[in-house]
């Protein structure tokens, strides 16, 4: 069964960049993207990106769009997301999930909390 | 982009209670809309997808319908370890859209 951890959280300022990972302890690249989405502390879930399977595909929500860049590396069972320009509204708790369409199942989350 | 009203955002309920929460969009999305299970801490888990197609292990208490523009999530008989926050989610185009949640709470 798939297991995903993501990893990369932590305290930075804003306007700072940070860059999360979502390991899998399977084969990722067997034809399943990968998600981001994150939860604001006592808020609901906001998809945030998906990368397809071969890196050949990338979406983003429109207020990440510009500043977060998902990447992956099939060889390490590994998932990025390379946030940049980080606000306050970017605090979050950031989980990776598996699928092609919906998504299941999901890593544990990481926290990112955006402060001076 | 699509959007996700879900409704009621909480609901207060007993043990042994039929309860409906319900997703709408402005727009027809077919069938492609999934269900998660939120409990405090954890990580969401997904219990439906494709509006109907229950998750392996979720209890048959659980029932998804509908497509295009509604859709509904029904617990026939709450049991305690139901008592958790309700999403759903869009995944017809992207940007995908989450509901705004449900807080299902004990009476």
């Amino acid at each position: 069964q798939v297991h995903l951890v993501e990893s990369g959280g932590g305290v930075v300022q804003p306007g700072r960049s940070l860059r999360l990972s979502c390991a899998a302890s399977y084969f990722i690249s067997t034809n399943f993207a990968i998600h981001w989405v994150r939860q604001a502390p006592g808020k609901g879930l906001e998809w945030v990106s998906v990368i397809s399977y071969d890196g050949n595909i990338e979406e983003y929500a429109h207020s990440v769009k510009g500043r977060f860049t998902i990447s992956r590396d099939n060889s390490k069972n590994t998932v990025y997301l390379q946030m940049n320009s980080l606000r306050g509204e970017d605090t979050a708790v950031y989980y990776c999930a598996r699928g092609n369409r919906s998504f299941d199942p999901w890593g544990q989350g990481t926290l990112v909390i955006v402060s001076s | 982009d699509i959007q996700m009203t879900q409704s009621p955002s909480s609901l207060s309920a007993s043990v042994g209670d039929r309860v409906t929460i319900t997703c709408r969009t402005g727009q027809g999305i077919g069938r492609d809309v999934a269900w998660y299970q939120q409990k405090p801490g954890q990580a969401p888990k997904r219990l439906f997808y494709a509006a109907s197609t229950l998750q392996n292990g979720v209890p048959s208490r659980f029932s998804g319908s509908g497509s295009g523009t509604e859709f509904t999530l029904t617990i026939s008989s709450l049991q305690p370890e139901d008592f958790a926050t309700y999403y759903c989610l869009e995944y017809y185009s992207y940007p995908y859209t989450f509901g705004q949640g449900t807080n299902l709470e004990i009476k």
